[in-house]
């Protein structure tokens, strides 16, 4: 199985600031057709999971801007810049490129 | 604007049976792969099946294999979870999700 790795598993971040979130794999997501399967979600208090990121660095419709991806075939970062008060709660990398599909243990971002 | 609404959690005791449904909208549902991915209380997500959009394969992993049991009825825009033998660790929250869209989430608990 993939196992996904991410750091820190807390942050605590003043409003305004950026913050960063690092996921790697024990594998290569990168699949033959070039795509590399990882994908971050946000899971607000009391929420289901709401994807931000899909194929490492693509946008969700809706999520803002202040939201980015990036990456290699193992390393992978979730970048939030200007953090405002909505973006708290626990953040997830997955993985679907293959069975079983796997998800870091998460990172929780606190405002300071 | 895409909805996934999960039914039929509740309280079961260990050995039992419990089917989940997701009624899904906002899509065209026969063109996509379905799953179902699940959350212990207070823990991270753990992928539970997937189903091809025609429901022609299926793909479990290993905690759940031969246990549970995923469907659905592309004329109703449904999907199905069938779980037997029902142990205390599956005790969760289940999401129907296609990765990109969530649902809200129903609560299964397994205990005497």
């Amino acid at each position: 199985d993939i196992v996904m790795t991410q750091a820190p598993l807390s942050v605590s971040v003043t409003p305004g600031e950026s913050a960063s979130i690092s996921c790697r794999s024990s594998k290569s997501l990168l699949h033959s057709n070039g795509i590399t399967y990882v994908y971050w979600y946000l899971q607000k208090p009391g929420k289901s999971p709401q994807l931000l990121i899909y194929r490492m660095s693509n946008l969700a419709s809706g999520v803002p801007d202040r939201f980015s991806g990036s990456g290699s075939e193992t390393d992978f970062t979730l970048k939030i810049s200007r953090v405002e008060a909505e973006d708290v709660g626990i953040y997830y990398c997955g993985q679907l490129l293959e069975n079983p599909y796997t998800f870091g243990a998460g990172t929780k971002l606190e405002l300071k | 604007e895409v909805q996934l609404v999960e039914t039929g959690g509740g309280l079961v005791q260990p050995g039992r049976s419990l089917k989940l449904s997701c009624v899904a909208s906002g899509f065209t549902f026969n063109n996509y792969w379905m799953s179902w991915t699940r959350q212990a209380p207070g823990k991270g997500l753990e992928w539970v099946a997937s189903i091809t959009n025609s429901g022609g394969s299926t793909y479990y992993p290993d905690s759940v294999k031969g246990r549970f049991t995923i469907s659905r009825d592309n004329a109703q825009n449904t999907l199905y979870l069938q779980m037997n033998s029902l142990r205390s660790e599956d005790t969760a929250t289940y999401y129907c999700t296609r990765f990109y869209y969530w649902g809200q989430g129903v609560m299964v608990t397994v205990s005497s």
